[in-house]
């Protein structure tokens, strides 16, 4: 495509529910991240994929929050048992490599009431 | 604590002023500092790249400098247009291992007929 997607755009979970986000990365792109962002805040680093090997996940929450690319492209992003405090933005991004220009998608916004 | 500082938090200006905006960070070891415009309900975009030997780049009509000694970054947008309504992220890329950038929190301008 020509570029990032994220599915759903919006989503809205009861409390304590498991809910999957969707990344459609540009392809060819090796580099996928997640990013959260809370209302009025800069996106904060969730983890990093290099092609399927999930690099870097030291941005993960909790041990709620699962993410996977077993192919190397798409990616889903994963939290189980919601919690009020996970309402956000969540941003996914693809890049040519690690220190290339990241290319967001338009994020997926998560409600928990 | 934050390690990328933005100001002002949010700004208004008349259309065709020219205005600035301020980034200060305390990441250390640094590798590369960027700026991303971020329109309403899209992902953030990026403007601009510098890296710790470039002072100046500029995009059109964005201008961002870099001075490394004092760990400070500004962007420049002359005559402004009512599309550069937006938020403007500081995104700072550390030299230590792992993938995660730092965001700052944004500068939220608004420009006005």
């Amino acid at each position: 495509g020509a570029g990032v997607s994220q599915s759903p755009r919006y989503k809205v979970a009861k409390r304590g529910q498991d809910v999957a986000l969707r990344c459609d990365p540009i392809s060819g792109h090796v580099s996928l991240f997640w990013y959260q962002q809370a209302l009025g805040q800069g996106p904060e680093f969730l983890t990093y994929f290099q092609n399927e090997a999930q690099l870097d996940k030291s941005g993960l929450p909790s041990d709620r929050f699962f993410a996977e690319r077993p192919e190397g492209s798409v990616s889903t992003l994963k939290i189980q048992r919601t919690q009020q405090e996970d309402s956000a933005v969540y941003l996914c991004a693809s890049s040519l490599g690690g220190e290339d220009t990241q290319y967001f998608g338009p994020g997926t916004r998560l409600t928990v009431l | 604590k934050n390690q990328v500082e933005q100001s002002p938090q949010s700004l208004i200006i008349l259309e065709g002023k020219n205005c600035t905006l301020q980034c200060n960070y305390t990441v250390s070891p640094f590798s590369n500092l960027r700026w991303y415009k971020q329109d309403t309900g899209r992902g953030p975009v990026s403007l601009t790249i510098m890296t710790f030997s470039e002072n100046t780049k500029s995009n059109g009509r964005y201008t961002a400098t870099l001075d490394a000694d004092t760990k400070q970054s500004s962007l420049h947008i002359t005559a402004s247009q009512l599309s550069d309504s937006a938020s403007y992220i500081c995104v700072v890329r550390g030299h230590t291992g792992g993938f995660k950038t730092i965001f700052g929190a944004g500068t939220r301008l608004f420009v006005k007929a």
